[in-house]
């Protein structure tokens, strides 16, 4: 009963290639949250996303793109994979408060890397 | 620009020995702090939130402070399965997220 999931654990693939990341999570949270861990060990917010707003970093390249098919589902779609690409992306998901405060629970990570 | 600092970046300890990491932060109009654990080939796992300097929180031998620059993670009697990567994030008023690097436990038997 893993409260958030992503599929899959690795990806290997070639430069140039497009490749999506699944994520699925049964806390009945109403945000998710995209993540890049890079080689340093860096977590970097790409997206947040509730059935309200979509928040793009502005750091990141429009080649990656958030769908959401329903509110349990954020996955990540990446066109014309780069080397620097590769890193370990990791899925999160919060429930909205009135405090603002969002505590968010992660995913195991997709380990990508890019040939 | 908002900042997350962690020091030491690394942390060797024996089994029972006592001490702290500290987690500094700058960030406009702080929201909430969290801390979490991650171990080797997984994702960050949550352990506290604290809301406002002065708030303390305790889970079995981890214990985090707060105050208005700095967080504390004090960890008393470590055991070996305390050894991971223990990761601090603020959250702004604008609703920023902002992780730190980190820093790696090991505590040996």
């Amino acid at each position: 009963d893993t409260a958030v999931s992503q599929t899959p654990k690795y990806l290997v693939t070639q430069m140039g290639n497009d490749k999506s990341i699944k994520c699925e999570q049964n806390l009945g949270h109403d945000t998710m949250y995209w993540y890049k861990q890079d080689s340093k060990k860096f977590l970097k917010i790409m997206f947040s996303y509730n059935n309200k707003e979509l928040i793009i970093n502005e750091t990141v390249p429009n080649r990656f793109s958030p769908k959401s098919p329903d509110k349990a589902h954020l996955n990540l779609h990446i066109n014309s994979l780069e080397l620097g690409d590769s890193a370990v992306y990791f899925c999160a998901s919060s429930r909205f408060v009135a405090s603002g405060v969002e505590t968010q629970y992660f995913g195991p990570g997709t380990r990508l890397l890019v040939l | 620009e908002d900042q997350v600092t962690q020091s030491p970046e690394a942390l060797r300890l024996q089994e029972g020995e006592s001490s702290s990491l500290n987690c500094s932060y700058t960030v406009s109009g702080l929201r909430g702090l969290f801390w979490y654990r991650q171990d080797p080939g997984k994702g960050p796992e949550f352990l506290f939130t604290l809301y406002s300097a002065g708030e303390e929180k305790e889970k079995e031998r981890l214990k985090a402070t707060l105050t208005k620059k700095e967080s504390f993670l004090h960890i008393t009697a470590p055991k070996p399965e305390d050894s991971a990567t223990y990761l601090c994030a603020v959250q702004a008023a604008n609703n920023d997220m902002r992780f730190g690097a980190g820093t790696r436990l090991t505590v040996k038997p």
